[in-house]
């Protein structure tokens, strides 16, 4: 069965300094999210991203963020500069085929834990 | 902006007992998704439901869109201790955004 990917699994970074979370979606799928889940909290969405461009995003999602998709397999997410408030679990999600009606159904990935140190 | 509140935030069950999950939004809603969180895991869709007063089963779980459209719940009969997790409510909130609650985490002892 299909699934999404992310890697890595566990990412450690000092203050300040730069991350790239990395999520291969379902390879037919049209929407790609990135979400983050604060330990024990509920999974907040940062931003959404259709046709190579963002379609949505949140107020968590500000100019430390942003996501890329550099080809037809991978998606990205950098934050730029990290903040300690930045650890969290970051899950990619995807959704959608052409022709679908329910491109809310996402199917998450498995998740990168961020710890800022 | 829009939000959805869930009650119980905890639930402890004894296996085999009965355990309801529900959600409240103070505005209509177009749409209103269910997701399972394993302890340690990623969200899983359960469910999506769009029309006023749906009603949807899944073997032991029933799930309930309200009339007005701003309120559901999610009922597990006879739990069993595979139903850990938390449980969240999420809906579209327009374009491709999708909004969680804050779950429901339900222990099952044996």
């Amino acid at each position: 069965e299909p699934e999404v990917t992310q890697t890595p699994s566990h990412q450690v970074t000092q203050m300040g300094q730069e991350v790239i979370l990395r999520c291969v979606p379902i390879s037919n799928h049209l929407y790609f999210y990135w979400y983050r889940q604060i330990l024990g909290q509920k999974v907040e969405f940062l931003v959404s991203f259709y046709n190579n461009e963002i379609s949505e995003k949140s107020e968590i999602f500000d100019d430390q963020f942003s996501v890329e998709r550099p080809d037809g397999s991978n998606f990205t997410l950098k934050i730029r500069s990290t903040k300690l408030e930045d650890s969290a679990m970051y899950f990619c999600a995807s959704s959608g085929v052409w022709g679908g009606e329910e491109h809310n159904e996402q199917f998450f990935g498995p998740g990168t834990r961020l710890t800022v140190l | 902006g829009q939000q959805v509140m869930q009650i119980p935030q905890y639930q402890h069950v004894q296996e085999g007992e009965d355990f309801t999950t529900y959600c409240n939004s103070s505005t209509t809603l177009s749409n209103i998704q269910w997701y399972k969180q394993r302890p340690g895991g990623h969200p899983v869709f359960l469910i999506q439901l769009v029309k006023s007063g749906e009603v949807k089963k899944q073997k032991r779980l029933t799930f309930q869109f309200g009339e007005a459209k701003k309120n559901s719940s999610l009922h597990i009969t006879a739990t069993q201790t595979t139903d850990v997790g938390t449980y969240f409510c999420a809906f579209g909130a327009g374009g491709f955004k999708t909004i969680f609650g804050a779950g429901t985490r339900l222990f099952v002892k044996a």
